[in-house]
C-alpha cells in the first residue's frame, strides 16, 4: 500500500536558522512523482516542488533544496536560512497508481513550521 | 495565484442539508481533483475527473457526488450532511499526463464548510 510519512508534527526555529522537513514514502510502483506543497495559515495549497522516481537529481532554488534517495525512500525538504514568511504546514505527497488513476495524491500528515523572529 | 478558482469561500449550512460546491480549473487543463482537509483525517483524495468523465475514485462517500461539466468546470454535491463533514474542500487540476510524464497539480483556495 502506499503510504506518506513525516514524523515530524511541529518544528520551531528561529529565522535564519537551517530547517529539514522529512518526509518518508512506500509504495510499490517502480515509477512515482513527489510532492511538496505548502499551506500557509490563509490555507491555500501552494505547489513547491515534484520529482518524478527516474531523477535521483537533487536541487537547490534560492533557499530551497530537495534531497530524494530510493534507497531510504525519503524525499527530505531543506530550507535555508529561515524567515517568518516561511511559517506554514508542510505537505509530502506522492502519486498513487502511476499509470492508472493518474496522478490522485496521497499526503501525509504535515509539519507545521514556525519561524520565530 | 494558482489559477484554480472555488466557490463559494465559506458555507454555513444545518445537519441534513445538501450544498454544491463548484470549482473553475486553470485554463487548459482537463483534469480536476477533488481533496477533503478535516483535522482528523488529513487530506484525502476523494474523486478526479478528466475531460468531463470520472477517472478515480477514493475515500468518497455516497452521500458525495461530483461532475465536470463540458466546459470543464466541475461541481461537488454533498447530501444530508452530518457535523463530521465540516472541513475544507479543495478542488485542484492538472492538464495530465503530457509526453509520458505526470503534470503537477495546482489547488483552488478551498471551500470551508462548516455544519452545525
Amino acid at each position: 500500500a502506499q503510504k506518506v510519512t513525516q514524523a515530524q508534527t511541529e518544528i520551531s526555529v528561529v529565522e535564519k536558522e537551517d530547517v529539514t522537513l522529512d518526509c518518508v514514502y512506500e509504495t510499490r510502483d517502480t515509477t512515482y512523482y513527489l510532492f511538496w506543497y505548502k499551506q500557509p495559515p490563509s490555507g491555500e495549497l501552494v505547489f513547491l516542488i515534484r520529482r518524478n522516481s527516474f531523477d535521483e537529481q537533487n536541487e537547490i532554488s534560492g533557499r530551497y533544496s530537495w534531497n530524494f534517495q530510493k534507497s531510504t525512500s525519503s524525499f527530505n525538504f531543506t530550507i535555508t536560512a529561515s524567515q517568518v514568511v516561511d511559517s506554514a504546514v508542510y505537505f509530502c505527497a506522492l502519486d498513487m497508481n502511476y499509470g492508472g488513476s493518474q496522478g490522485n495524491l496521497i499526503f501525509g500528515k504535515g509539519t507545521k513550521l514556525s519561524v520565530k523572529p | 495565484d494558482s489559477g484554480v478558482t472555488q466557490t463559494p469561500k465559506h458555507l454555513i449550512t444545518a445537519t441534513g442539508q445538501r450544498v454544491t460546491l463548484r470549482c473553475s480549473p486553470r485554463s487548459g487543463d482537463l483534469s480536476v481533483y477533488w481533496y477533503q482537509q478535516s483535522l482528523d483525517q488529513g487530506l484525502q483524495f476523494l474523486i478526479q475527473y478528466y475531460n468531463g468523465e470520472e477517472r478515480a475514485k477514493g475515500n468518497i462517500l455516497e452521500r458525495f457526488s461530483a461532475q465536470q461539466f463540458p466546459d470543464l468546470h466541475s461541481e461537488l454535491n454533498l447530501s444530508s450532511l452530518e457535523l463530521g463533514d465540516s472541513a475544507l474542500y479543495f478542488c485542484a487540476s492538472s492538464v495530465g499526463w503530457t509526453s509520458g510524464s505526470l503534470e503537477t497539480q495546482y489547488f483552488g483556495p478551498g471551500t470551508r464548510l462548516l455544519v452545525l
